[in-house]
């Protein structure tokens, strides 16, 4: 089993609808959580990071659920400026400083 | 530098040989990853570097990986006798000094373009 876990997609959704992607982690000792986007042959970018109150940038909202060991990403009113790999990003507390990707969620926002 | 660079950002090689792939930071930046990236896939990690000390190299795949940051600066990937299955995109990143990290006091990573290796 991957230590983080998203749905691949792709997601395809019209124009102004609201979107959740969801990722799993499997360790406990998780640390710090961060969403990452990634266009089409370019690289991953921080989109924002995840704290453990939940945390909101304008039309992106992310949660943190510790105990269920899963974090998840809102988007609301989608442009289709977003259409992107959104890419879940963990580090835990036992393996230093290195930051372990999912494989990442399709998202095809249409007109 | 502005960003963060790699050279070659194409590179492509008959299988059994050596290839190098190189990695600037940005200008003052601790930290330097590499990540190997194959299609419709997440950076999947290979190893990390603290100024010029390799803190992590445990996603090296086998002893035909090294890596080396002999300056704290500029890093060097090397795969020798290379193989098919090592074609991928290789990606690296940096991230900066601690004070100035977010606050979950984890590195944020700014990523270069990346090498793209074909091994024929």
């Amino acid at each position: 089993r991957k230590e983080v876990e998203q749905d691949p997609g792709p997601f395809n959704v019209p124009e102004g609808a609201t979107v959740a992607f969801n990722c799993t982690y499997s360790n406990s000792a998780s640390q710090s959580f961060f969403w990452y986007r990634q266009d089409c042959r370019k690289e991953p970018k921080l989109l924002m990071s995840v704290y453990s109150s939940g945390n909101e940038d304008g039309r992106f909202t992310a949660q943190l659920n510790r105990a269920s060991q899963y974090i998840s990403l809102l988007i609301r009113d989608s442009k289709l400026s977003d259409s992107a790999t959104y890419l879940c990003v963990v580090t835990f507390r036992n393996q230093g400083g290195k930051l372990i990707f999912g494989q990442g969620t399709e998202l095809s926002v249409k007109p | 530098g502005a960003g963060v660079s790699q050279s070659p950002r194409y590179k492509v090689t008959k299988r059994g040989q050596d290839v190098a792939l190189r990695c600037d930071p940005i200008s003052g930046h601790v930290s330097l990853y590499w990540y190997r990236q194959a299609l419709g896939q997440g950076p999947e990690f290979l190893t990390y570097f603290n100024y010029e000390a390799q803190q992590d190299k445990s996603g090296l795949p086998n002893d035909r990986f090294s890596a080396e940051r002999p300056e704290g600066s500029i890093s060097t990937l090397t795969i020798q006798r290379t193989e098919q299955r090592d074609s991928a995109m290789y990606r690296c990143a940096s991230s900066p000094r601690e004070d100035r990290r977010e606050r979950t006091g984890a590195n944020v990573l700014t990523f270069g373009a990346g090498s793209r290796l074909t091994v024929l």
